[in-house]
């Protein structure tokens, strides 16, 4: 069975560096095709997407939020860690990690997401 | 970026209901789409991709077609349990951006 947990800060400050874990179970980033995405969702709002990383370690970002993310995997630990600078009040959001395959190309397995709440 | 517009934003709808979902591509995306439900405090769950290929564990009263820049989402039947967010996201393309949402309230 597949699952994805998202942990790391509930709140941060402004300015500050915020760093997500998403621990994987059931399936590895060693596994060919397959990948791990992070998706966002401020309160009330809609979902956006911010980055992907894949069994090969390829990497993409969305190009608003570029030069803040960094995306890795610790395949040992089965992991893969997200981290976005100069944290702003309006990067509150819930962060979601999620599995995709190349085959599927779609998010078919979600974590249960993290509040993030950043804020002075 | 692709921009993806779903119409109508919101709709009301009765049990029983034929409800059918719109999201229009801003440029061509073959059949890369896919849709979500989302319900309230919970994550989303895929219920199509690549434009009409049922999830496995998803009612057979979600359907899914289009292809290029218009895609639609159909529940042929409405369920109590339907009454959520829907969302369509593209995966032709970087950034893989979701439409807007539509929230299916109860009439």
């Amino acid at each position: 069975q597949i699952t994805l947990k998202e942990s790391g800060p509930t709140l941060v400050k402004p300015t500050q560096t915020l760093t997500l874990t998403c621990t994987l179970s059931g399936f590895s980033l060693i596994t060919s095709g397959v990948a791990v995405g992070w998706i966002r969702q401020p309160p009330g709002q809609a979902l956006e997407w911010v980055a992907l990383i894949y069994w090969d370690n390829d990497k993409r970002y969305n190009p608003s939020l570029n030069s803040r993310l960094t995306i890795t995997k610790d395949t040992s630990k089965n992991q893969v860690v997200l981290t976005m600078t100069n944290m702003d009040p309006v990067d509150t959001a819930t962060y979601y990690c999620a599995h995709t395959t190349v085959t599927t190309t779609a998010f078919d397995i979600w974590g249960q997401g993290t509040m993030v709440t950043v804020s002075s | 970026d692709i921009q993806l517009t779903q119409s109508p934003s919101f709709l009301s709808a009765s049990v029983g209901d034929r409800v059918t979902i719109t999201c229009r591509a801003s440029q061509g995306i073959s059949s890369y789409l896919a849709w979500y439900q989302q319900k309230p405090g919970k994550a989303p769950n895929l219920l199509i991709y690549v434009a009409s290929t049922l999830q496995s564990g998803v009612p057979s009263r979600f359907s899914g077609t289009g292809s290029g820049t218009e895609f639609t989402l159909t529940i042929s039947s409405l369920q109590p349990e339907d009454f959520a967010t829907y969302y369509c996201q593209q995966f032709d393309s970087y950034p893989r951006t979701f439409g807007q949402g539509t929230k299916v309230e109860i009439k």
